[in-house]
């Protein structure tokens, strides 16, 4: 089946660490795109990328790095420099561009020891 | 940025009873996307809408394109336990490129 995979599902991280979520996506979609969502705020774009080796900050970009190496995987690392990284981070694309009806991946849970 | 309100933030409702959402924003949309979450899983798209005053039904689910194109609703008729989530409304600006999301609408329905 197609779909978006994102490991792991549960993250653990120390203080002042860095940390990698993974994303890959099997639907030959061009775009992808990281949100941040905290309970009752919605969701929080913070980077998309719409081609291989592009990729444009969202609202809330401040403490977060991505990559967009192959087509199929969209990786975010979680800076030491985000203060409050304890969130549920989910992983989408969408087909040609930018718009288009984005599909999910399940999550990743990353909380702060 | 754009900013979508979505309203009820929350309902309480009987199995049975039928269900009634919406989103509203301050510009013109060319696209409305209705999504349901699942505890701990990611959005899944229910019903996608391009034209205005377009209504579109995924089983017990209508949503529509609202005919100004600055709103759209989400209706659940005849609601279910495992209808129990959180409803996000998502759309994109004529003018502009990327979506918006609504901060959803989160649904308990009692058995």
């Amino acid at each position: 089946d197609g779909g978006i995979t994102q490991s792991p599902k549960y993250l653990f991280r120390k203080e002042g660490q860095n940390v990698t979520l993974s994303c890959e996506q099997n639907l030959n979609h061009d775009a992808m795109y990281w949100y941040r969502q905290d309970p009752g705020q919605g969701l929080r774009l913070i980077y998309y990328s719409q081609i291989v080796n592009d990729f444009q900050k969202g609202d809330i970009a401040e403490g977060y790095s991505v990559s967009r190496e192959k087509k199929e995987s969209f990786p975010l690392t979680v800076t030491s420099a985000q203060k409050n990284p304890t969130a549920f981070y989910l992983c989408a694309s969408s087909r040609c561009r930018v718009g288009q009806p984005q599909h999910f991946g399940d999550g990743t849970r990353l909380s702060i020891l | 940025g754009q900013q979508l309100n979505q309203s009820p933030q929350s309902m309480f409702i009987q199995e049975g009873e039928d269900v009634s959402m919406n989103c509203t924003s301050s510009s013109i949309f060319n696209t409305w996307l209705w999504y349901k979450q699942d505890p701990g899983e990611g959005p899944v798209l229910l019903i996608a809408l391009y034209k205005a005053g377009e209504l579109t039904s995924n089983g017990r689910l209508t949503a529509q394109f609202g005919i100004t194109r600055k709103d759209s609703f989400l209706n659940i008729s005849a609601s279910i336990p495992s209808d129990v989530g959180i409803y996000f409304c998502a759309g994109k600006e004529t003018s502009g490129s990327r979506l918006t999301f609504g901060e959803g609408t989160q649904l308990t329905v009692n058995p």
